[in-house]
């Protein structure tokens, strides 16, 4: 069965300064990786899938199958990237979200 | 011009009652789920249903029951609401069952609370 682990649940940074969201998957096949992003009180949204090796809102994610991981990274953090972060594979006929990481971006 | 239209968008009701949730998708997408997000913000899949027919069906109890008249909606019906059924809960939709690796697009929620 396939796992996805985001071994932070609440993680808080200053404005300006880098962040890195962590995300482990298992899977034995080759998953597609997502990351969805919940601001307050709104729906999920696609932020990043890693087919696509996009940067959007000046995120990026690089797939790393020696590790298994799919960390979102992102440069110089912003108030506005303040919410809810969802790690999440695909495969199987099935979606698995990890926990869910909560970033805040202290001004 | 919402690609995935849930309602309503807050629901309150007593322990005991029976209520249903609305969902609607205009993306063409076969395939529709029903999320359930706790206070812990911890999201689990319910259902999913691909071309009006059940494909996942998570250990949820028989009181939720989905109703999907046609590949354009998926709708959820609770009987004998309990307190611990509070939550929000998101429909979602996907173009092809998820192991083609179609992103899912999400409805806007409905938060329910059980009083």
């Amino acid at each position: 069965a396939q796992r996805v682990t985001q071994p932070e649940k609440l993680l808080s940074v200053f404005k300006g300064a880098p962040v890195e969201l962590k995300c482990n998957y298992s899977y034995s096949g080759s998953p597609e990786l997502f990351w969805y992003v919940q601001y307050s009180r709104q729906r999920l949204q696609l932020l990043l899938r890693h087919i696509s090796r996009e940067s959007i809102k000046g995120f990026t994610a690089d797939l790393n199958k020696g590790e298994t991981s799919f960390h979102l990274k992102k440069p110089f953090a912003q108030e506005e990237d303040s919410a809810m972060y969802y790690c999440a594979s695909a495969g199987g006929n099935q979606f698995y979200f990890g926990t869910g990481t909560s970033l805040t971006v202290i001004p | 011009d919402t690609a995935v239209s849930q309602t309503p968008k807050y629901l309150v009701t007593q322990m005991g009652n029976d209520k249903s949730i609305k969902c609607e998708q205009n993306l063409g997408h076969d395939t529709m789920y029903w999320y359930k997000q706790d206070s812990k913000k911890f999201l689990k899949i319910m259902f999913s249903y691909n071309n009006k027919e059940l494909i996942i069906n998570e250990t949820v109890p028989n009181r939720f029951s989905p109703k999907s008249p046609d590949k354009a909606h998926l709708n959820l019906h609770i009987n004998s609401l309990e307190l611990g059924d509070s939550a929000v809960y998101f429909c979602a939709s996907s173009h092809l069952p998820t192991g083609a690796g179609s992103p899912l697009h999400f409805g806007n929620g409905t938060r329910l609370t059980v009083t």
